[in-house]
């Protein structure tokens, strides 16, 4: 039984590009979170999908994007990259009705 | 908002000592869950709590929900070196499962 699978694991940009990530979540599960990790921080949350439907968003700007699709995976894309969007990208999947999450092993995004 | 804040940020321990991290939040949380994250690695669930007061304990760790609803505590016993890692809380906002993660606490255990 494959746990919540991300890809790419590492990648590298420029300021003023575009980024997309992706997730499989674990088998059974159809919601997708995502979380942005700064280095030493805590995982902030970006937003939740659920029936390719955003259903909650956290204080994140428009840039950040996402998708969900009807095989439960997920997209996370971020326009207009800045310095600041360097960090691990977490995507985590859960049952709708239960809180456990589980992540996968993340993305880490470097913006140059 | 919601915040949900940790103490300590990093603690260093003695292989053998026990250790605790204290979490509050400015809100009552109808849950409270726990993670572990090893350097490099990602946040791995521990434990929901969802009753006021409860107790829970996994081997050497103990779990604890405030009265209030409002903070919670993970003690660890004997602490070793496979303990080592960032421990944080989560809390949901209001209803919903989007949870706000805590500034966690970093753990060392010095053999």
């Amino acid at each position: 039984d494959a746990g919540v699978t991300q890809s790419p694991t590492h990648l590298i940009k420029t300021r003023g590009q575009q980024v997309t990530l992706r997730c499989s979540p674990k088998s059974g599960h159809d919601t997708v979170s995502w979380y942005q990790q700064a280095l030493g921080q805590g995982p902030q949350f970006i937003f939740q999908y659920y029936e390719e439907e955003e259903r909650q968003r956290g204080n994140f700007p428009d840039r950040f994007s996402g998708h969900q699709f009807p095989n439960y995976s997920s997209e996370l894309n971020v326009n207009a990259l800045l310095l600041g969007d360097s960090a691990l990208y977490l995507c985590a999947s859960s049952l709708v009705f239960s809180g456990e999450l589980f992540f996968g092993e993340g993305s880490r995004l470097t913006v140059l | 908002g919601q915040q949900v804040m940790q103490i300590p940020q990093y603690q260093h321990v003695q292989e053998g000592e026990d250790f605790t991290t204290y979490c509050n939040s400015s809100t009552t949380l109808s849950n409270i869950q726990w993670y572990k994250q090893r350097p490099g690695g990602h946040p791995v669930f521990l434990i929901q709590l969802v009753k006021s007061g409860e107790v829970k304990k996994q081997k050497r760790l103990t779990f604890q929900f405030g009265e209030a609803k409002k903070n919670s505590s993970l003690h660890i016993t004997a602490t070793q070196t496979t303990d080592v890692g960032t421990y944080f809380c989560a809390g949901p906002k209001n209803t919903g499962n989007q949870f706000y993660f805590g500034t966690g606490t970093s753990l060392t255990v010095i053999p």
